[in-house]
């Protein structure tokens, strides 16, 4: 069946630091993926839009130039936490929309980020 | 802006027991999705339903839209340890389809 495969699974930085996540359609195309973030113990918070060959869409409230996202492919996009701070640990997880299989939606494995 | 509530937040619930977890939207929905996602994993899609009093069963898990596709419901009967898990419901939003995620509620079982 269809896959989204995120990576890294778990990632440690130092504060001020940036760190990239990707998240991989693995065997359909998507030009729409989606970035979530996810406390503990709480509901899945849309973060931004990830749109294929242009600009992502950023909810409100999230700063664009600290989450720098890249949909450079149809099988590929990518989250990056800039200058990281402790406050941005969390759980970054990603979604793709499979038009061919009826538009079921796809989440990845998620990413663990901890900064220290 | 809209507005996706689940009830209970949590259920402990005694293995071969059921229960019901409940969702609602504070404006009509066009579908409404179920997620559960296990403990430490992600997400993984359950069901959709599109019509107004809908039903739909998935072995021991029944889900149902309502009349008037503001709110639905998923009822597990005769609990197992593998139901474990945090239920999401999620809706599209009126303006720009995104989906909208319920808090979710998380299940315990008892032995």
């Amino acid at each position: 069946g269809a896959v989204v495969s995120q990576h890294p699974s778990w990632v440690i930085c130092k504060s001020g630091t940036s760190v990239k996540i990707e998240c991989r359609s693995l065997d359909f195309q998507a030009t729409t993926m989606f970035w979530y973030r996810q406390f503990p113990k709480q509901s899945l918070m849309l973060m931004a839009t990830s749109n294929e060959g242009s600009k992502a869409t950023y909810e409100q409230g999230v700063e664009k130039d600290k989450f720098l996202i890249n949909h450079a492919s149809l099988t590929l996009s990518t989250l990056t936490v800039t200058s990281a701070h402790p406050e941005d640990s969390s759980f970054y997880i990603c979604s793709a929309e499979n038009w061919d299989g009826g538009g079921t939606i796809y989440f990845g494995e998620g990413s663990w980020l901890t900064v220290v | 802006g809209q507005q996706v509530m689940q009830i209970p937040q949590y259920q402990h619930v005694q293995e071969g027991e059921d229960f019901t977890t409940y969702c609602n939207s504070s404006t009509t929905l066009s579908n409404i999705q179920w997620y559960k996602q296990r403990p430490g994993g992600h997400p993984v899609f359950l069901i959709q339903l599109v019509k107004s009093g809908e039903v739909k069963k998935q072995k021991r898990l029944t889900f149902q839209f309502g009349e008037a596709k503001k709110n639905s419901s998923l009822h597990i009967t005769a609990t197992q340890t593998t139901d474990v898990g945090t239920y999401f419901c999620a809706g599209p939003r009126s303006n720009d389809y995104k989906l909208s995620f319920g808090a979710g509620t998380t299940v315990t079982v008892r032995a």
